[in-house]
């Protein structure tokens, strides 16, 4: 059974370039949740998918977009790259519900130039 | 706004020694408290979760003692072991959502010396 698969696994990016992220969850998870992990930091959220909505968002801006697919997979992308967005992208799934615990992949590592 | 505040940032403790990370948080709306651990190049993996209705959750050589009152919650590590240096964090999260959103602390990178 395949856990949370992100890909790629690095990635270099230029300052104002577009850059598109991708994760397939846990079999059976329904519900994705992104994350942005700056170096020597915790993970912070950016928003989560469910039912191919977006259904929470933390304090990103609007730069920053998903989409969610019917077989549940996800994308993040993010435009107008600044040198900040390097980091470490993570991608948590899970089943819905509060009482479901999120499993990380092993994310994407961007570094924006 | 940080909203958990995780201590130390880093640790070293000698194999077979106590390991401890405080962490204290200020919503009163936080309702779950899991502890994550990331080894280099992985994304964070569950160790154990508490809830506030108890003080106190073990399981193996991991234990979370909770004070709702001081609103801190800690992690020991009984015995640690070499393969237990990684990065700890502490995380917090309110209910609602079509699944939990976390809210991290900044992180303790443990090493145990063997």
């Amino acid at each position: 059974d395949a856990g949370v698969t992100q890909s790629p696994t690095h990635l270099i990016k230029t300052r104002g370039q577009q850059v598109t992220l991708r994760c397939s969850p846990k079999s059976g998870h329904d519900t994705v949740s992104w994350y942005q992990q700056a170096l020597g930091q915790g993970p912070q959220f950016i928003f989560q998918y469910y039912e191919e909505e977006e259904r929470q968002r933390g304090n990103f801006p609007d730069r920053f977009s998903g989409h969610q697919f019917p077989n549940y997979s996800s994308e993040l992308n993010v435009n107008a790259l600044l040198l900040g967005d390097s980091a470490l992208y993570l991608c948590a799934s899970s089943w819905t519900g509060p009482n479901e615990k999120l499993f990380f992949g092993s994310g994407t590592q961007l570094s924006v130039l | 706004q940080q909203q958990v505040k995780q201590s130390p940032q880093s640790l070293i403790v000698q194999k077979g020694g106590i390991s401890i990370i405080n962490c204290a948080y200020e919503n009163t709306a936080f309702d779950y408290f899991p502890w994550y651990q990331q080894f280099p190049g992985k994304g964070p993996a569950l160790l154990i979760a508490i809830r506030p209705d108890v003080s106190e959750k073990k399981e193996g050589r991991f234990t979370i003692s909770f004070n709702k009152s001081a609103k801190q919650f800690s992690l020991h590590i009984m015995d640690s072991q070499p393969g237990d240096s990684a990065t700890y964090f502490c995380a917090a999260s309110t209910p609602g959502g079509s699944a939990r959103q976390l809210t991290f602390g900044s992180g303790t990178q443990l090493t145990v010396l063997p």
